[in-house]
């Protein structure tokens, strides 16, 4: 079955950075695109980005543009978000998640992986 | 960027009644509509997809109706495991955009 599993959460200084991570398998990697959304406490879901099952393209919201990078290894299975600058406001559960393209629903979430910004 | 607005943002009901929570965009996005489940703790769960499309393995009680810009998500018999936060989003266009999500509790 499908399972993405989020790594790299943790506490942060405002300004710092921080690498999230994604494994995905149960199903054929390259050939879906993949998003990150989040949450932040007491608030509703927000997405972050998204990217094309080749690469060849990237969406961000404009609350992360220029700030985050998404990317993808095929040969590994692997999703990654490269988090710079961050901000108290990026205080969330960050999930990854599954979806052949842009305009398709989001059919399959991982669990999640907490980021703190905090001094 | 396509604002989702949904209501209400939070309603007590009881196992057994009927409930619907409505969905409204900015603009029209054609059935580009989805509706998602959150448990406390939990990763979200697709309900349903291109406004009324039921994703398998949910449970008929669930159904989604509308298009343009107004949408409607309707559960028959609210059960236990029901209650949850849901959560509308649109997926015209990028920046896709979630609703502000609406909380079903127990009365």
């Amino acid at each position: 079955q499908v399972q993405l599993v989020e790594s790299g959460g943790g506490v942060v200084q405002p300004g710092g950075s921080l690498r999230l991570s994604c494994a995905a398998s149960g199903f054929t990697f390259s050939t879906y695109g993949m998003h990150w959304v989040r949450r932040a406490p007491g608030k509703g879901l927000e997405w972050v980005a998204f990217i094309r099952f080749d690469g060849s393209n990237k969406y961000y919201a404009d609350s992360v543009k220029g700030r985050f990078t998404i990317s993808r290894d095929n040969s590994n299975n692997t999703l990654d978000l490269q988090m710079n600058s961050l901000r108290p406001e990026d205080t969330a559960v960050y999930y990854c998640a599954k979806g052949p393209q842009s305009w398709d629903p989001i059919d399959y979430w991982g669990q999640g992986t907490l980021v703190t910004v905090s001094s | 960027d396509i604002q989702m607005t949904q209501s209400p943002s939070s309603l007590s009901t009881s196992v057994g009644d009927r409930v619907t929570i409505t969905c409204r965009a900015s603009q029209s996005i054609s059935n580009y509509l989805n509706w998602y489940q959150q448990r406390p703790g939990k990763a979200p769960k697709l309900l349903i997809y291109a406004a009324s499309s039921l994703q398998s393995g949910v449970p008929s009680r669930f159904s989604g109706s509308g298009s343009g810009t107004d949408f409607t998500l309707t559960i028959s018999s609210l059960q236990p495991e029901d209650f949850a936060t849901y959560y509308c989003q649109q997926s015209y266009r990028t920046p896709l955009t979630f609703g502000g999500g609406t909380k079903v509790e127990i009365k």
